[in-house]
């Protein structure tokens, strides 16, 4: 039972270009959001994050959009750098302090020159 | 900047022998997580730990699995007998009070052979 899904495994931008990455959620009590970026063999590094009560939240070259109607969430990455190329993993939770993040399979990006 | 520090970085057991993974989460946080990743798959949550005890646990988290803060800084996963299916990343994580962003470790490797 997937409760995040991230149904692009993979990703190619050319550098300079926008990055969208989705992920749909299908728990209503979610109303937390994360995005993290992972390296190989390194553990995820927070990127950005959104509440429900809001729609949108930006942070330099990241947004992320939420779309609650639609249980959807994307992240865009303008403009994509090389160094952007990592596997990206959506996260959720229900907004209780402590409560478990329950990810996405992740989506691979790949960011070329 | 705080972080999340895992020990060791790689182990290699023999199937059915104990290992313990080694967490010192950030100093202020509260409320703790073990995580794993198989290779090839999703980030999984295994448990977290808040006021010295379980607070929640997802079904891989069995009775082979047990989680213990045995002096106020260290949080540690104990796997009693290993199987080969225990071959995975495993990080460990922690959370302040009132926010929801979890940061992670770099992850343990636990190869089983």
């Amino acid at each position: 039972d997937q409760q995040v899904k991230q149904n692009s495994p993979s990703l190619s931008v050319q550098e300079g270009r926008i990055s969208i990455l989705n992920c749909d959620y299908t728990n209503s009590m979610f109303d937390y959001f994360l995005w993290y970026k992972k390296y190989p063999a390194e553990g995820p590094t927070f990127l950005i994050s959104i509440s429900s009560i809001k729609d949108k939240n930006e942070d330099g070259r990241f947004t992320v959009f939420l779309n609650k109607s639609a249980k959807h969430l994307s992240l865009h990455i303008v403009p994509s750098q090389p160094g952007d190329s990592a596997v990206y993993f959506c996260a959720a939770s229900a907004d209780q302090a402590g409560t478990a993040l329950i990810f996405g399979k992740g989506t691979t990006l790949s960011v070329s020159s | 900047e705080p972080e999340v520090t895992q020990t060791p970085s790689h182990q290699v057991t023999q199937m059915g022998q104990e290992v313990i993974l080694r967490c010192v989460p950030i100093s202020n946080h509260l409320y703790f997580y073990w995580y794993r990743q198989i290779l090839g798959q999703k980030v999984e949550f295994l448990v977290s730990f808040y006021n010295n005890e379980i607070s929640e646990k997802s079904e891989i988290f069995d009775d082979q699995f047990s989680v213990e803060r045995p002096d106020g800084s260290n949080f540690t996963l104990k796997i009693r007998s290993t199987k080969l299916e225990d071959s995975a990343m495993y990080f460990c994580a922690s959370t302040g009070d009132r926010g929801n962003t979890i940061y992670f470790g770099e992850g343990s490797w636990l190869t089983v052979v």
